[in-house]
């Protein structure tokens, strides 16, 4: 069975400065994915970020980047130059390459960027 | 990336009636999930839905409660039966891309269900 932890329900960050929310996993899959989400107060469910296990780096997309130890398992997100409008729900969740491919999720991490 | 819609994108009803979610994918995708989010809560799987087979229900869900068809490889529905204020959440479908099980996973912009 898959488990993602993310310890941080709330995180408070002054705007322009990075955060790195937490994220760490367990899984006995060999190749597995790593996602996060970023979920405004409308609900929807905006994917950020993927990483696969056997990816050698660390992945990127514009402000958001995925601090990657596999041998800790843990997958923390760094958002660089915090903005307003990143003040929102994040969710970790993984998925196995194989079989149904459905999602596990965290517990969130809520965000706050302060002016 | 793919264009997923969901109808309708919220709606209030009365307890022990039936509310049926559509999701529209602007691709043909193999897999389809639905997933529900409680109030303050994280996502949960409801069930894994295929073209051509029954969909595979999680613990806890089942058939009678949350029936989903999967007509073709661009749609899907699940239907809230029998509905109570515990069913009151967000529900969401979502389709993985990429090849050999890698690659991006997306969501519709989700349901917010009222039961009153």
């Amino acid at each position: 069975a898959q488990k993602i932890t993310q310890t941080q329900p709330g995180m408070f960050v002054q705007e322009k400065e990075a955060v790195t929310l937490d994220c760490t996993y367990d899984t006995s899959d060999q190749s597995y994915g790593l996602f996060w989400y970023k979920q405004p107060s409308s609900g929807e469910m905006i994917f950020l970020i993927y990483q696969g296990s056997y990816d050698e780096q660390n992945a990127t997309e514009g402000r958001y980047s995925l601090n990657f130890q596999k041998a800790r398992k843990s997958a923390n997100l760094v958002i660089s130059a915090s903005q307003l409008g990143d003040s929102a729900m994040y969710f970790c969740a993984m998925r196995k390459d194989t079989g149904r491919r459905a999602l596990t999720f965290g517990s969130g991490t809520r965000l706050q960027v302060q002016p | 990336s793919a264009v997923i819609s969901q109808k309708p994108s919220r709606d209030i009803c009365q307890r022990g009636t039936s509310l049926t979610i559509q999701c529209q994918v602007d691709s043909q995708v193999t897999m389809m999930f639905w997933y529900r989010q409680q109030p303050g809560q994280s996502l949960t799987l409801i069930a894994t839905a295929n073209q051509g087979s029954e969909a595979t229900y999680e613990s806890g869900f089942v058939i009678d409660k949350f029936p989903i068809s999967r007509p073709n490889l661009t749609f899907s529905t699940l239907t809230v039966s029998n509905m109570s204020p515990e069913d009151s959440s967000i529900y969401l479908c979502s389709v993985a891309l990429g090849l050999a099980g890698r690659g991006e996973q997306f969501f519709g912009p989700g349901t917010r269900l009222t039961v009153l």
